[in-house]
């Protein structure tokens, strides 16, 4: 089984729905982040968390929020999607020597 | 002016060439993580590293903190190599600190 996983994988949507996008990790990790990737950008911070009772906004949080369920679970919502937070979305876990990725998903909003 | 900046942006090499990834960062770190994106758009950690040298079969990362600038070399390279890869400075946990910035990447292209 894979370490981090997401759900959805795909998803399509619109403007102005509520989506929520969620992630679980197997790694026993404290650390958890949400990204989002952009072609041209690179991968960008949305929120992070250190810890269940942690949470940060990160480079780019207007527009999503964020709940760490417990320590394996990590969800991003979108109150109101627009379409340009279409984009690819990664969950990852973090140790002292390694970041681990979620297979991400693919968020379109028409 | 990004903080972690990659070179070149794209990349392409015959099967079994020498291939060379820069990065330079001008933002205090304790580790730089280069990471693997393939086609399908998954991402793989391949080092982290603080100083020095690492080496995982035909891939060797090398780091200089004086000179703020890591490499990334592929040995014999192969088709499957082909990707995007990434490097991304971490400054260190503590406070707001504990988040890595990722350069834009570089698009791997090796063909037989």
């Amino acid at each position: 089984d894979a370490d981090v996983t997401q759900t959805p994988r795909n998803r399509i949507t619109k403007t102005g729905k509520r989506i929520m996008l969620e992630c679980s990790q197997t790694k026993g990790h404290d650390r958890m982040y949400w990204y989002r990737q952009d072609p041209g950008l690179g991968l960008r911070l949305i929120y992070y968390s250190f810890d269940v009772k942690d949470i940060n906004k990160g480079e780019i949080s207007d527009g999503y929020s964020v709940s760490r369920q417990a320590q394996a679970k990590f969800s991003l919502s979108l109150e109101s999607a627009i379409p340009n937070q279409t984009a690819l979305y990664f969950c990852a876990t973090s140790s002292a020597d390694e970041q681990f990725f979620g297979p991400g998903t693919r968020l379109t909003v028409l | 002016k990004n903080e972690v900046e990659q070179s070149p942006q794209n990349l392409t090499a015959q099967e079994g060439e020498f291939i060379t990834i820069n990065c330079s960062y001008s933002v205090g770190i304790s580790a730089l993580h280069w990471l693997q994106q393939h086609p399908g758009g998954g991402i793989v950690s391949l080092f982290m590293l603080s100083s020095g040298k690492k080496k995982h079969g035909r891939l060797i990362a090398t780091i200089n903190i004086q000179e703020k600038h890591s490499s990334l070399h592929i040995t014999a390279s192969h088709p499957r190599d082909s990707a995007v890869y990434i490097c991304a400075a971490f400054s260190g946990y503590g406070g707001s600190q504990g988040n890595l910035i990722f350069g834009k990447g570089t698009k791997l292209s090796v063909k037989p």
